[in-house]
């Protein structure tokens, strides 16, 4: 799998947009850029995914660079309640759009939130 | 509800004394794996199964052991728990593989004296 690069920390104040950032720069064609997050001590929650398109959901958007070397996470209101660990992932999938094999979470980037 | 359980939450054991985590799903997914958190080492998969009667390795297996005999079930197994075992667990599972959204469920706090 592409090797991921995430900033240790970041802050942002209640109510802006918190951007986190990912650095990918050797993902492979096939290799989707998928987040997670872990509020303290609890499993972690998919956020959102995507291959080279930007995507939005209810939760966030991932604005993936047109070189797919890095992408960036959008909560774009944030709040008290997305203070958490935030990980970034990198997975293959083949054209039958099946992931083989294991899923391996890196250090990530923890998100404060403060008021 | 759609969910992913665990039991127990928590657990306190001795060096040497087996025990069973129990996971179980009900959204008749077809991958399940075990991770473990410890302080600054982050989330490392153990073992993950990709169907009934279908396992193998994560990154960290070493003392841990698994069974898929059940699409809903996915128990973990310390044969012979030591200290260095003690962790915060979780199951997760998935409808097909990784490429799906992983459903984790609440952990089990595991303290190996």
């Amino acid at each position: 799998d592409a090797k991921t690069t995430q900033p240790p920390s970041m802050d942002c104040a209640e109510g802006r947009a918190a951007n986190l950032p990912c650095n990918h720069s050797t993902i492979s064609g096939n290799e989707y850029v998928y987040w997670y997050r872990q509020i303290h001590s609890q499993g972690p929650q998919y956020i959102i995914h995507g291959l080279k398109n930007n995507e939005t959901n209810e939760m966030a958007s991932l604005i993936i660079t047109e070189d797919r070397k890095s992408s960036t996470l959008i909560l774009p209101h944030a709040t008290l309640r997305d203070t958490a660990v935030y990980y970034c992932i990198v997975r293959p999938v083949d054209a039958g759009g099946t992931s083989y094999g294991k899923l391996t979470f890196g250090q990530g980037t923890i998100l404060t939130v403060h008021p | 509800e759609a969910q992913v359980t665990q039991n127990p939450r928590y657990l306190i054991t001795v060096t040497g004394k087996k025990l069973t985590v129990t996971c179980s799903q009900n959204m008749n997914h077809e991958y399940m794996s075990w991770y473990r958190q410890d302080p600054g080492l982050g989330l490392r998969q153990i073992y993950y199964s990709m169907n009934v009667e279908v396992t193998d390795k994560g990154d960290v297996p070493e003392g841990y052991k698994v069974s898929r005999k059940e699409k809903r079930n996915f128990p973990l197994i310390l044969e012979s728990p030591s200290p260095n075992q003690t962790s915060l667990y979780f199951c997760a599972s998935s409808l097909r593989d990784t490429s799906y959204e992983q459903y984790f469920g609440p952990g089990t706090r595991l303290t190996v004296t």
